[in-house]
C-alpha cells in the first residue's frame, strides 16, 4: 500500500502570501490530520477531518484552514503568511480517526516564509 | 493541555535501557507513542487506551496509569536504530472526537 504523500515537499513564500499544501491519505483512511512541527513546540494539532467535515479544531487562527474531498484527500490553506508561519507541515491519516486507530504520518511540506 | 515528556534527553551506550515518561493534568482516553527520526515523518509505535487495551509493535513495551494519568515507554536492549525523537499524544475525548495533542519530545541517543 503506499504510505502517505504531501505535496509540495519545500515551498518558500513571503509575508502576506497565501499558500495550499496538499495530503493524499493512505487507501481506505478516511480521517486526516494536520500537525505544525517548529523545534519550539513541536507537533502542534491544527484540525482533523472526516468524510469532508471538519471534526475537531487545535488553537491556530483562522488564517489556517483546510479541507476535504470526497477520496479524502485533504488541503490545508495558509493566508497572510507571517513569518512565523515557517515550520514543517505533517499530515497524518487514520483509518476512521478514533482512539485506537494509528496515524501514518506523510513526509511533511517544509515552508519558508521570508 | 499539552501533556509533560520527562527527560527531555538521554543518551545511552548500545544495550542500555531507558524510560520515557508522559504526564498529563487532564483525564485521559488513550496515549499514542511515535518515534521520529531526524528528517523523517513520525512513525507509529504504541496505542495505550483507557481500560488497558494496547496495540503496538511486540518490541515496545509501554505502561498506561489511568488513576495518575501517566505513560512510561520502556525500551530494552536499546540498538542503535532506537536514536530518535519519542512523543506521546495524548488524547481525552474517545470515539469520534479525535484530537491528539503531543508532548514536546524526548530525544534518544544511542552510541556504539
Amino acid at each position: 500500500k503506499a504510505g502517505v504523500t504531501q505535496t509540495p515537499r519545500y515551498l518558500i513564500k513571503t509575508r502576506g502570501q497565501q499558500v495550499t499544501l496538499s495530503c493524499s491519505p493512505i487507501s481506505g483512511h478516511r480521517s486526516v490530520s494536520w500537525y505544525q512541527q517548529t523545534p519550539g513546540q513541536g507537533l502542534q494539532f491544527l484540525f482533523e477531518y472526516f468524510s469532508e467535515t471538519q471534526r475537531n479544531k487545535g488553537n491556530f487562527p483562522g488564517r489556517f484552514s483546510g479541507r476535504q474531498f470526497s477520496n479524502s484527500r485533504s488541503e490545508m490553506n495558509v493566508s497572510t503568511l507571517e513569518l512565523g508561519d515557517s515550520a514543517l507541515y505533517l499530515c497524518a491519516s487514520s483509518l476512521v480517526g478514533e482512539a485506537h486507530n494509528e496515524q501514518f504520518f506523510g513526509p511533511g511540506t517544509r515552508l519558508t516564509v521570508l | 493541555q499539552q501533556p509533560v515528556q520527562s527527560p527531555q534527553a538521554v543518551i545511552l551506550r548500545e544495550g542500555e535501557d531507558a524510560v520515557i515518561n508522559c504526564s498529563s493534568s487532564k483525564a485521559l482516553y488513550s496515549v499514542h507513542w511515535y518515534r521520529q527520526k531526524h528528517g523523517e515523518a513520525p512513525v507509529f509505535l504504541m496505542i495505550l487506551l483507557k481500560g488497558g487495551e494496547q496495540k503496538g509493535h511486540d518490541k515496545i513495551s509501554a505502561s498506561f496509569n489511568e488513576k495518575k494519568q501517566q505513560s512510561s515507554l520502556y525500551l530494552t536492549a536499546s540498538q542503535l536504530s532506537y536514536s530518535g525523537t519519542y512523543f506521546c499524544g495524548t488524547e481525552m475525548g474517545g470515539g469520534s472526537n479525535y484530537k491528539l495533542t503531543f508532548g514536546k519530545g524526548t530525544l534518544l541517543t544511542v552510541n556504539p
